[in-house]
């Protein structure tokens, strides 16, 4: 299996900062990444496809890069509604895995 | 929009099969792959596998021996079966939709099911 591997696992920020979640792949899985939000109780929520293409209906704050190994998730000036839990998704092999998951904290 | 609703009991004895259905509403059935995700309480997200209308199927080898997911397109349901369940199997279940890429764009809210006696 593809081991997907997040940094940091917990993050503190502000509103109004710039953060940036890193997933690295344990091998190559070309752009098919998607990043997912999940708040407390709820189902996630896709963000992003294909490594960058946003989701209809998530904000333009949010943005994604990178390819074969090393992904980023961006969000360029956070938000009170962006506070909880990040996972990266890889699809390009079966059996399809995630992240450990990110969580981001109100500092 | 697609919508998606899991049913099903959510307390399943050790060694019995956990059963649950998603409703599916808003979309064609024959359109997506359908998925069945799970999350143990406070941990990360692992996939069991999906089903396609056709009956096409492709399952998490570390669930294969015990998993079943079936598409019932008459009720515009699909369904999960993981036999001989144990405690290590308690988690809120999601059942999910894909394209067919892989990424999931819509999800149910989700069930908490209980292995216990």
């Amino acid at each position: 299996d593809i081991q997907m591997t997040q940094s940091p696992s917990t993050l503190s920020a502000s509103v109004g900062d710039r953060v940036t979640i890193t997933c690295r792949a344990s091998q190559s899985i070309s752009r098919w990444l998607a990043w997912y939000q999940q708040k407390p109780g709820k189902a996630p929520r896709l963000l992003i496809f294909k490594a960058s293409t946003l989701q209809s209906g998530v904000p333009s704050r949010f943005s994604g890069s990178g390819s074969g190994t090393d992904f980023t998730l961006t969000i360029s000036s956070l938000q009170p509604d962006d506070f909880a839990t990040y996972f990266c998704q890889q699809y390009n092999t079966h059996p399809y895995t995630f992240g450990q998951g990110a969580k981001l904290e109100i500092k | 929009q697609v919508q998606l609703q899991e049913s099903g009991p959510r307390l399943v004895k050790p060694s019995e099969t956990l059963s649950l259905t998603c409703s599916v509403s808003g979309g064609s059935i024959r359109s997506y792959y359908w998925s069945w995700i799970r999350q143990p309480p406070g941990k990360g997200l692992e996939w069991i596998g999906y089903s396609y209308y056709t009956g096409s199927t492709n399952y998490n080898p570390s669930l294969k021996s015990r998993v079943t997911i079936s598409v019932d397109t008459s009720k515009n349901q699909f369904s999960l079966k993981l036999t001989s369940v144990t405690a290590a199997d308690t988690a809120i279940y999601y059942c999910a939709s894909s394209l067919g890429s892989g990424d999931f764009d819509y999800w149910g809210p989700g069930t908490l099911v209980t292995v216990s006696s």
